[in-house]
């Protein structure tokens, strides 16, 4: 069975520009969240969509918007970038439940640079 | 949430046990204990989860004291490969991915 797999792998944009970010979730899996790491502050919690609805919500600005398909792909975008969004961003996948008993399977990452 | 302190980085070498403790004073009596592993430029890789005494897998072991306030990951005979960051994770069933706090992790480095 095919990983999650995110898309574009590398990225690099310019401050106040705006970047979409996609992920396919694991065959199956309904869930997806999305999560923001930096060395700084760590792995971070940016928000989790299940049939197409935003279930969960970390503590982001409005910039940081995403969206489900009806085929659990999602996408997230982040307007009006800023230096210190550069940082990797991981999209994980789980059957349908939401919380530490539904293992997450995790995406290998999209590295953002904003110069 | 329960809070979770792990030491910042452990060193060990090829063949060893390796131990790693979590700290979780405030665990909830529905809490549950996950550890997930991550390698550079990775996702976070699920290890093992447990609520109490032992849990054994293919690839760890967890113990969870009858207090609950503290586990312990044992990485049986470590290997080059095992080098990465681990990271512990204490969370109600059910609670929501934003329930769940990653912390700085646990950096282990395996040598030669």
């Amino acid at each position: 069975k095919a990983g999650v797999t995110q898309t574009p792998r590398y990225l690099i944009k310019t401050r106040g520009q705006q970047v979409t970010l996609s992920c396919s979730p694991i065959s199956g899996h309904r869930s997806v969240s999305w999560y923001q790491q930096t060395p700084g502050q760590g792995l971070q919690f940016l928000f989790e969509y299940f049939s197409e609805t935003q279930r969960n919500k970390g503590n982001f600005p409005g910039r940081f918007s995403g969206r489900q398909f009806s085929n659990s792909r999602s996408e997230m975008n982040v307007s009006t970038l800023e230096l210190g969004d550069s940082a990797l961003y991981l999209c994980a996948s789980s059957l349908e439940a939401s919380g530490i008993q539904e293992t997450q399977y995790f995406g290998p990452g999209t590295r953002l640079l904003v110069l | 949430l329960a809070k979770t302190t792990q030491p910042i980085s452990m060193d060990s070498y090829e063949g060893q046990e390796v131990n790693i403790t979590c700290s979780h004073n405030n665990i909830a009596t529905n809490d549950y204990i996950t550890w997930y592993q991550q390698f550079p430029s990775q996702g976070p890789r699920f290890i093992i989860q447990g609520y109490k005494t032992k849990v054994t897998n293919e690839v760890a072991s967890l113990f969870i004291p009858a207090d609950r306030k503290s586990s312990t990951l044992s990485l049986p005979r470590v290997s080059l490969s095992d080098t990465a960051v681990y990271y512990c994770l204490v969370g109600p069933v059910s609670g929501g991915y934003n329930k769940l706090i990653f912390g700085a992790g646990t950096r282990l480095a395996v040598h030669p």
